[in-house]
């Protein structure tokens, strides 16, 4: 079972829309990650929260906004994004921020049009 | 800022032989150091982890070594499995995960 999870599992968009990607889970994690993965690389860290606050930003575009709503919830927002930027966008979540297993979820594999 | 280093980026063995995945890192901070298996289409699953204050740790088939002086960790898979057909990817934490860029091992029947 996935005890992190994302919705949805599939998104196609254009390079005008705005959309948002979804992550939740019930481990009672305090921290919660977002990752880009393209075909045959590792994961690349975006977004670190740490209860429930943005703790790293790693120098990501301003058309990838993140939030986190509670403890529970990641969101990515979407808007005017390029053909470069599909790929498999991983949410992981972790017991304290660091030093800690991260859990992941089942990705939303995003295609730009 | 960290840098781990994987090695081989492709690993061929006969089914019931042992393989070895070997990497490498730069920040002495890092203390924390794990390994994730990526089946195709399908999310990292993390399968052991090591912390620096320990040299090695074991579960089942699975063994990592972990040289802090020489910065060196190491993954063992023995007896090999059509199962353990994957990519392997280890990792290197302090504040947060690096990770190698991953070796593809192939199970040979």
């Amino acid at each position: 079972d996935t005890e992190v999870t994302q919705t949805p599992k599939h998104l196609v968009m254009g390079m005008t829309n705005k959309k948002s990607l979804k992550c939740e889970q019930h481990m009672g994690h305090r921290a919660m990650y977002w990752y880009k993965q393209k075909a045959k690389k590792p994961p690349e860290l975006m977004f670190v929260y740490s209860y429930e606050k943005l703790s790293i930003n790693e120098s990501v575009p301003s058309r990838f906004s993140p939030e986190c709503p509670n403890s529970s919830l990641l969101n990515l927002h979407l808007h005017a994004l390029q053909p470069e930027d599909s790929a498999l966008y991983l949410c992981a979540s972790s017991d304290g921020q660091g030093s800690q297993p991260q859990h992941f979820g089942d990705g939303t594999r995003l295609s730009i049009l | 800022g960290e840098n781990v280093e994987q090695h081989p980026s492709t690993l061929s063995v006969q089914e019931g032989d042992s393989a070895v995945i070997k990497c490498t890192y730069s920040d002495s901070a890092s203390n924390y150091f794990p390994w994730y298996k990526q089946e195709l289409g399908k999310r990292p699953q993390l399968i052991i982890d090591i912390r620096s204050n320990v040299g090695e740790k074991k579960d089942q088939r699975i063994a990592v070594t972990l040289n802090k002086t020489a910065k060196h960790f190491s993954l063992h898979i023995t007896e090999t499995q059509p199962e353990d057909s994957a990519v392997y990817f280890c990792a290197a934490s302090y504040d947060k995960i690096i990770f190698g860029k991953g070796t593809r091992l192939h199970i040979l029947p």
